[in-house]
């Protein structure tokens, strides 16, 4: 029971270049989200999925988009990736339930050049 | 934006008790009040959430004022290992989904 799994840990991409951040749970979570953390900052939902197969704006989505394909699985990708993204994405699970609580990965460090 | 307010800093002397204030006079019937830390730059996570009612675990202990316009997370003996980023967090309800908007926190430094 591995929980909330992200790969990769650390990523450098060049302005333009394009990546999949991949996160992956075992625990049967109906909701998955996706974080980002600036330094000194809080969190901030970039997107969210109640449930497999759906999809939902946060509070920052743009230049993002994400796949819920199963389950287990939600990703998150920069098509393009600019430098104002540089940034520890989080990725975290819940049940769905409005008494449930999330559990999240250890992050993904991510620099844009 | 955050539905929470909290203050940005606090300190604490180790073995003591510490006390972490959080307001959210928005707060509607139905929504819960959780809590969140985040170590260093790890993956928050979670302390303990409640309704309206006291409750209390083997981290720590939230209370809710009777209108549950504002809540205190109590750490009872804080210790080094509970310096940290501690975050109150309101659910908030969009399109049937719920899911959870995070504030900047409170940095509560526990000092030896």
């Amino acid at each position: 029971n591995a929980g909330v799994t992200q790969t990769p840990k650390f990523q450098v991409l060049k302005t333009g270049q394009s990546m999949t951040l991949q996160c992956a749970q075992d625990m049967n979570h109906n909701s998955m989200y996706w974080y980002r953390q600036d330094p000194g900052m809080g969190l901030r939902l970039i997107y969210y999925s109640a449930s497999e197969g759906t999809t939902d704006k946060g509070e920052v989505p743009n230049g993002y988009n994400v796949s819920r394909l199963n389950k287990r699985e939600f990703s998150l990708r920069l098509e393009s990736a600019a430098p104002s993204q540089t940034s520890v994405y989080f990725c975290a699970g819940e049940r769905g339930d409005n008494s449930e609580k999330l559990f999240f990965g250890s992050g993904t460090q991510l620099s844009v050049l | 934006d955050a539905k929470t307010t909290q203050p940005p800093s606090m300190d604490c002397a180790e073995g003591r008790a510490a006390n972490l204030p959080c307001n959210h006079s928005t707060i509607s019937g139905n929504e819960y009040v959780y809590w969140y830390r985040q170590i260093h730059s790890q993956g928050p996570q979670y302390i303990i959430h409640g309704l309206k009612n006291n409750e209390t675990n083997e981290m720590a202990s939230l209370i809710i004022t009777e209108d549950r316009k504002s809540s205190t997370l109590i750490l009872p003996h804080a210790t080094l290992r509970d310096t940290a980023v501690y975050y109150c967090i309101v659910r908030v309800a969009q399109g049937g989904s719920e899911k959870l908007v995070f504030g900047k926190g409170t940095k509560l430094t526990v000092n030896p």
